[in-house]
């Protein structure tokens, strides 16, 4: 089975552009995380799904930031406009269900660096 | 008070010691813990579960969990230079929460 698939790999982009990312959960997990990873702040939750469902999203920085979860096996991260202080990995991960002994899948990450 | 509280280190030890890696949590309605391994630039994976008291052996890796004293703990055997890398402790409760890493260095 193939694992949390996230893309781009790398992204480079200038200030005030839209940043999209992307993920594709494991089939069959229906909870799904994203995080934020920088030296400084280690790795903090931005917004988690459950069902596909936004159910916390108090970690999203700002009105900058917003996700969605069109279907089961696909979400987004957008951010617009990009800050310098954006930069950072983001990871996405799945859970088979929420509230599970379960434990996390993550990407590969998308490493973002806003110039 | 944070959720998770984890030494963020570094820790150093040399081959074939043990390295002990400790966490506490703040939720006593937790029920599962989980270790993940980090290399640098990669993402974490998954290295140990652990969900009732005691310990827990895999390998060269031993998780040992407390809830009276809420506390988790992972102890690495015969450390090897691949085992460099930092370790993150993480919880389920509302959500699934993260320490902040200890940063673990064998040295040849």
């Amino acid at each position: 089975d193939a694992g949390v698939i996230q893309s781009p790999r790398h992204e480079v982009t200038e200030m005030g552009q839209e940043v999209t990312l992307r993920c594709k959960p494991i089939s069959g997990h229906n909870s799904l995380f994203w995080y934020r990873q920088t030296m400084m702040r280690g790795l903090e939750l931005l917004i988690y799904f459950n069902n596909n469902v936004p159910i916390d999203d108090s970690g999203m920085p700002e009105d900058r930031f917003s996700a969605k979860m069109p279907n089961a096996s696909f979400s987004t991260l957008k951010i617009q406009p990009s800050e310098p202080r954006d930069s950072a990995v983001y990871f996405c991960a799945s859970r088979p269900r929420r509230g599970s002994n379960s434990p996390l899948h993550f990407g590969n990450g998308t490493r973002l660096t806003v110039t | 008070q944070k959720e998770v509280e984890q030494n963020s280190g570094p820790l150093s030890v040399p081959e074939g010691a043990i390295a002990s890696l400790n966490c506490t949590y703040s939720d006593r309605g937790s029920q599962s813990f989980f270790w993940y391994r980090q290399y640098s630039g990669k993402s974490p994976e998954l290295i140990m579960s652990i969900y009732s008291n005691g310990d827990k052996e895999d390998g060269r890796f031993t998780a040992q969990l407390n809830k009276a004293s809420q506390y988790v703990s992972l102890l690495i055997r015969d450390s090897q230079p691949s085992d460099s890398a930092t370790y993150l402790c993480a919880f389920t409760g509302n959500q699934f929460y993260f320490g902040t890493g200890t940063s673990l260095t064998v040295i040849p």
